[in-house]
C-alpha cells in the first residue's frame, strides 16, 4: 500500500523567512496530494492540494510542488506570518478524495516574531 | 453550511465500558472517513465509507472497534470494551464527488481511564 514519508519533523523560521516541507510517496499510482494545515486543538484544514497532472500550483504566500517521476512534492510558504505556526500534513491517495488518504507524520512549523 | 458535526467533544470514560462516537457528514457529500490521531502514530486511517456501504475496513484496530452508517447522514464508532490505549482524538471527515477535498469535524477527545 502507499506510504508517505514527510520532512522535517519540526521547522523553525524567522517571521518573513520561507518555509518548505518535504513529502515523498511510494504508489506511483497515487494522483491526488493535499496538503493540511492542524492548529493546536483545532481540526486540520484543507490548505492546498495538487493533482497529478499538474506540476505546481499557487495560491498567494503558499505553493506546492510535484514531481511525479522521484515521487515527491513540496509546500512552500513564503513570507511567513506568526500565524503560519501549526503542524502540517501531507498526505496521497489513489483515488481523489473519494478513497483512502495516507497522511504523513506532519511537520511543526514555528514561526519566531 | 455546518459542516461535518461530530458528537460528544470529549468522553472520558472507564476501562470496559462502551463508547460510541457519532459524526453527521456534509449534506450532498458522499464518502465518510474516520481517523484517529495520536502523538505516536499520527492520523491513522480506521474505516471509509462510499454511498453508506463500508470500502475499507482494515484500519480497524480489532474486533473491539465497529462502524456503521446506516443512511447519507449519520455514521457511528463504536468502542466495545474500551481500553486506555484507545485514548485519542477521533476525526470525521466527509468528501463530496468531483471535490477533491475532505472536510474534517472537530473531533471526539477520547479518554479511557
Amino acid at each position: 500500500g502507499e506510504n508517505v514519508e514527510q520532512h522535517p519533523s519540526t521547522l523553525s523560521v524567522q517571521e518573513g523567512d520561507s518555509a518548505v516541507i518535504k513529502c515523498t510517496y511510494s504508489d506511483s499510482a497515487s494522483n491526488y496530494f493535499p496538503w493540511y494545515k492542524q492548529e493546536l486543538g483545532k481540526r486540520p484544514q484543507l490548505i492546498i492540494d495538487i493533482r497529478s497532472n499538474v506540476g505546481e500550483k499557487k495560491d498567494q504566500r503558499i505553493a506546492v510542488t510535484l514531481n511525479k517521476t522521484a515521487k515527491h512534492f513540496s509546500l512552500h510558504i513564503t513570507e511567513t506570518q506568526p500565524e503560519d505556526s501549526a503542524v502540517y500534513f501531507c498526505a496521497a491517495s489513489i483515488r481523489g478524495s473519494q478513497g483512502n488518504l495516507i497522511f504523513g507524520k506532519g511537520t511543526k512549523l514555528s514561526v519566531k516574531p | 453550511d455546518a459542516g461535518v458535526i461530530q458528537s460528544p467533544r470529549h468522553e472520558v470514560t472507564e476501562m470496559g465500558q462502551e463508547v460510541t462516537l457519532r459524526c453527521k457528514p456534509i449534506s450532498g457529500h458522499n464518502s465518510l472517513f474516520w481517523y484517529r490521531q495520536t502523538m505516536m502514530r499520527g492520523l491513522e486511517l480506521l474505516i471509509y465509507f462510499n454511498n453508506n456501504v463500508p470500502i475499507d475496513d482494515s484500519g480497524m484496530p480489532e474486533d473491539r472497534f465497529s462502524a456503521k452508517m446506516p443512511n447519507a447522514s449519520f455514521s457511528t464508532l463504536k468502542i466495545q470494551p474500551s481500553e486506555p490505549r484507545d485514548s485519542a482524538v477521533y476525526f470525521c471527515a466527509s468528501s463530496a464527488r468531483g471535490d477533491y477535498g475532505y472536510t474534517f469535524g472537530s473531533g471526539t477527545r477520547l479518554t479511557v481511564v
